[in-house]
């Protein structure tokens, strides 16, 4: 399968316990994205990277939350001290030009 | 910023029917228009996408209309069947990132 890749799918978690996602873009692509999107909602906006640069940091996401994508490819997510208010699929993405290709999530549930 | 408004949130419409799907977006600078659909639990799958050079883009029973001066573009589904029933999303795009809307709940009734 050459498309983005997530892992885990699924992750339960206790609050406040810190949890990590990873994403596997396509190989080619530079750029990478980490969505968040609840129930009938459409994917909301995280952060962004080209090659290994953090170049943008949505404003709603709190310092609980991190990113990095140390070798300009594959990418973690971790949220510390989780609330219940994080539970959601975390959708990674990533694009060559404007293209954008998703993976299949990991569902977050924080009991 | 970019604001993206779509319409409307849900639409039922008769298999075989016609669907349009409208969105404005208030950015100007906004230069790249794609349409996802997204089927319960799974990923977004882009289905056709347009660039603000182009007026109309075709693919089959899909196709996009973009108006840069009204600063709106729609999705139109022809001869609807039941395997078009999703959640479609429109986005506008400025320098590689994508600003969403709030989706549409497409659903064919048989």
């Amino acid at each position: 399968d050459t498309g983005v890749s997530q892992n885990p799918r699924h992750k339960i978690t206790k609050r406040g316990q810190n949890v990590t996602f990873r994403c596997d873009p396509i190989s080619e692509h530079n750029r990478l994205y980490w969505y968040r999107q609840t129930l009938g909602q459409g994917p909301e906006f995280l952060t962004y990277f080209q090659n290994e640069a953090q170049l943008e940091k949505s404003r709603l996401l709190s310092d609980r939350f991190s990113a990095e994508r140390p070798k300009g490819s594959f990418s973690t997510l971790e949220i510390q001290r989780t609330e219940q208010g994080d539970s959601a699929m975390y959708l990674c993405a990533s694009s060559l030009l404007e293209e954008t290709s998703f993976g299949p999530g990991t569902r977050l549930t924080v009991t | 910023g970019e604001n993206v408004e779509q319409h409307p949130s849900t639409l039922s419409v008769q298999e075989g029917d016609s669907a349009v799907i409208k969105c404005t977006y208030s950015d100007s600078a906004s230069n790249y228009f794609p349409w996802y659909k997204q089927e319960l639990g799974k990923r977004p799958q882009l289905i056709i996408d347009i660039r603000s050079n182009v007026g109309e883009k075709k693919d089959q029973r899909i196709a996009v209309t973009l108006n840069k001066t009204a600063k709106h573009f729609s999705l139109h589904i022809t001869e609807t069947q039941p395997e078009d029933s999703a959640v479609y999303f429109c986005a506008a795009s400025r320098r590689y990132q994508l600003i969403w809307g709030a989706g549409t709940k497409l659903i064919i009734k048989p």
